[in-house]
């Protein structure tokens, strides 16, 4: 069955940088377009970053643009999203997501001093 | 940005009862909606994708229909497990964006 697996979260200071990675299996991860989603404590679901199946079209929110960089991986069915110059509303669970094949259970990201 | 708009915000309803929960669109994105289930401290579950396809494992009382910027949820024969915070979203068009969401109470 399809499992995206999310890692790389953590505590972390204003400013500060972090890589998030994401395994995929039990689909082609290779067919598929695949995405970063937020979500802040108690707030809705936010966009963050989308990449084609080719890293072709490649897709950022204009709050992370410029700071946050998505990448992937196909031969090691790896996506990974690059984090830098982090602040406190950054803070939120992050998912791995495809809006065809499914969601991870999201690794937490708090930015704190 | 291509805005989504759920109603109503909050459904209250008896367990066997029909719920329609509805998604519309400010542009057209065909049929490149998916809709999520999201239940307190877990992640969202992919219920539909391509607006009418059933994800694998999801009971066929759910079912999605709609195309354009017109887009429907239907719980067929609510059951207290469906008590849930239900999100639409598109991505059809960039930057991809995410319904509100809607509140299901099973009373």
């Amino acid at each position: 069955q399809v499992q995206l697996v999310e890692s790389g979260g953590g505590l972390v200071k204003p400013g500060g940088s972090l890589r998030l990675s994401c395994a995929a299996s039990g689909f082609r991860f290779s067919d598929y377009y695949m995405s970063w989603i937020r979500q802040a404590p108690g707030q809705g679901l936010e966009f963050v970053s989308h990449m084609s199946s080719r890293s072709t079209d490649i897709n950022y929110a204009d709050s992370v643009k410029g700071r946050f960089t998505i990448s992937r991986d196909n031969a090691k069915n790896s996506l990974y999203l690059q984090m830098n110059s982090l602040r406190a509303d950054d803070t939120a669970v992050y998912y791995c997501a495809s809006p065809t094949m499914g969601w991870g259970q999201g690794t937490l990201v708090t930015v704190a001093s | 940005e291509n805005v989504l708009t759920q109603s109503p915000g909050t459904l209250s309803l008896s367990p066997g009862e029909r719920a329609t929960l509805s998604c519309r669109a400010s542009h057209s994105i065909t049929t490149y909606l998916a809709w999520y289930q999201q239940k307190p401290g877990q992640a969202p579950r992919l219920l539909i994708s391509g607006a009418s396809r059933r994800a694998t494992g999801i009971p066929d009382r759910f079912s999605g229909s709609g195309s354009g910027t017109d887009f429907t949820l239907t719980i067929s024969r609510l059951e207290p497990e469906d008590s849930a915070v239900y999100y639409c979203q598109q991505h059809g068009v960039s930057p991809w964006t995410f319904g509100q969401g809607t509140r299901v109470d099973i009373k």
